[in-house]
């Protein structure tokens, strides 16, 4: 079965509202990340974190938090969600050893009207 | 930071035909080149990487070529499927854990 899941799959949200996305991974990885998908940008690194209680900023960190209360769980927090914030979002897992793959959730579609 | 380039942006070939996919990469530093395949709604998912210490990679249908001096990759697909449909990407990692993505390539095979 899946390593990594994220929940929900399909967000509506309105501007200004508080978003949390969910992320658990059964890989028993140390590393987990969460990226955005864009049209014409491939994929963008927002958050990431080493292990249980880390989080570190990405590329584009500006308008969300992280939270990775332990190692399975890893969140991603729009405070005040924004249109532009409109996008698919994918969490991943990784091993924490340098030059490893990641594994990635099936992703979760936002939608900020 | 890296930057990783692809290109073409988008392919279209008829099933059976060979397709070439160019990646380039700006960090001499980056060791590691996983690859990545992702079907229209789906997850991605690895499908071949290279260290830097090797030249070349071969799975199935896929090859995979690395020039270190140049800083560029090549992802070789031959008898194409509709099934290979899907956007390919590149990415490369210093192996710090940090993996930068390129903006893909969009294959269509057509039956």
């Amino acid at each position: 079965e899946a390593a990594v899941t994220q929940s929900p799959r399909n967000k509506v949200a309105v501007t200004g509202g508080k978003v949390t996305l969910s992320c658990n991974q059964t890989n028993n990885h140390n590393n987990m990340y969460w990226y955005r998908q864009d049209t014409g940008h491939g994929l963008r690194l927002i958050h990431y974190s080493y292990g249980a209680g880390s989080t570190e900023k990405g590329d584009i960190p500006d308008g969300y938090k992280a939270s990775r209360p332990s190692q399975e769980n890893f969140s991603l927090i729009l405070e005040l969600a924004t249109p532009s914030q409109t996008s698919v979002y994918f969490c991943a897992s990784g091993d924490a050893r340098g030059g490893a793959e990641q594994f990635f959730g099936p992703g979760t579609r936002l939608t900020v009207l | 930071g890296e930057q990783v380039e692809q290109l073409p942006s988008s392919l279209i070939v008829q099933e059976g035909a060979s397709v070439l996919i160019n990646c380039s990469y700006t960090d001499s530093a980056s060791v590691y080149f996983p690859w990545y395949k992702q079907e229209p709604g789906k997850r991605l998912q690895f499908i071949i990487d290279i260290r830097s210490n090797m030249e070349r990679k071969q799975t199935q249908r896929l090859t995979l070529l690395f020039d270190k001096k140049t800083k560029h990759l090549s992802l070789h697909i031959t008898a194409t499927q509709p099934g290979d449909s899907a956007i390919y990407f590149c990415s490369a990692s210093t192996g710090n854990n940090r993996i930068f993505f390129g903006d893909g390539t969009q294959l269509v095979v057509k039956p």
